[in-house]
């Protein structure tokens, strides 16, 4: 079964500077797909990045760039820049394809992220 | 916009009082699912639609029940609810790549 792992419950960071929020996953299938997700306190969840497993280039959105290292399986988070509105829960997920074309997202336990002043 | 819109967002109810949320997406999606969140378990799949009439179960399904009449509304069903489903509720809806989420839906049961 698929797994995600995120080592970290909680972050900090002075604004302005950069973090690294770690993701390592688990899984026998060659082609996946990693998404990295932002949950403010308000609940929604805010899509930031995807990544490919089969994607030559690491993904980058803005001020979010995917450190994809295939043969470690990890894929970390990079912020640049942080802002105090990057304070949030931040959660790592997997695609996990399934027999009959159904599939679901596997998710880390999260994040959190604080950004100080 | 593409948007995935849940309602209610927020809803206290008493155990056994059944209660549908709603899920609709603008964006012709076959796939929708459904996520509950609870702390320390993070998000977990409770019902999952490829399409129209298609339904199946996820990875937590009990006390709930979904439907697929139409591609844009997939609401989830809650025939008695008891309080071990108060949660934080997910709507998503995909193709391909792109996976959209609802705003969430608080629901508390006592």
């Amino acid at each position: 079964a698929q797994k995600i792992t995120q080592t970290q419950p909680g972050m900090f960071v002075q604004k302005k500077e950069a973090v690294t929020l770690d993701c390592t996953y688990d899984t026998s299938d060659p082609s996946y797909g990693l998404f990295w997700y932002k949950q403010p306190s308000s609940g929604e969840m805010i899509f930031l990045i995807y990544q490919g497993s089969y994607d030559q280039q690491n993904a980058t959105e803005g001020r979010y760039s995917l450190n994809f290292q295939k043969a470690r399986k990890s894929a970390n988070l990079v912020i640049s820049a942080s802002q105090l509105g990057d304070s949030a829960m931040y959660f790592c997920a997997m695609r996990d394809l399934m027999r009959g074309g159904s599939e679901k997202l596997v998710f880390g336990k999260g994040t959190k992220l604080t950004v100080n002043p | 916009e593409a948007q995935v819109t849940q309602n209610p967002r927020y809803l206290i109810t008493v155990t056994g009082k059944k209660l549908t949320v709603t899920c609709s997406q603008n964006m012709n999606h076959e796939y929708m699912s459904w996520y509950r969140q609870d702390p320390g378990l993070g998000l977990r799949q409770i019902y999952y639609s490829m399409n129209v009439e298609v339904t199946d179960k996820g990875d937590v399904p009990e006390g709930y029940k979904v439907s697929r009449k139409e591609k844009r509304n997939f609401p989830l069903i809650l025939e008695s609810p008891s309080p071990n489903q108060t949660s934080l509720y997910f709507c998503a809806s995909s193709f391909g790549n792109t996976i959209y989420f609802g705003e969430g839906s608080w629901l508390t049961v006592v």
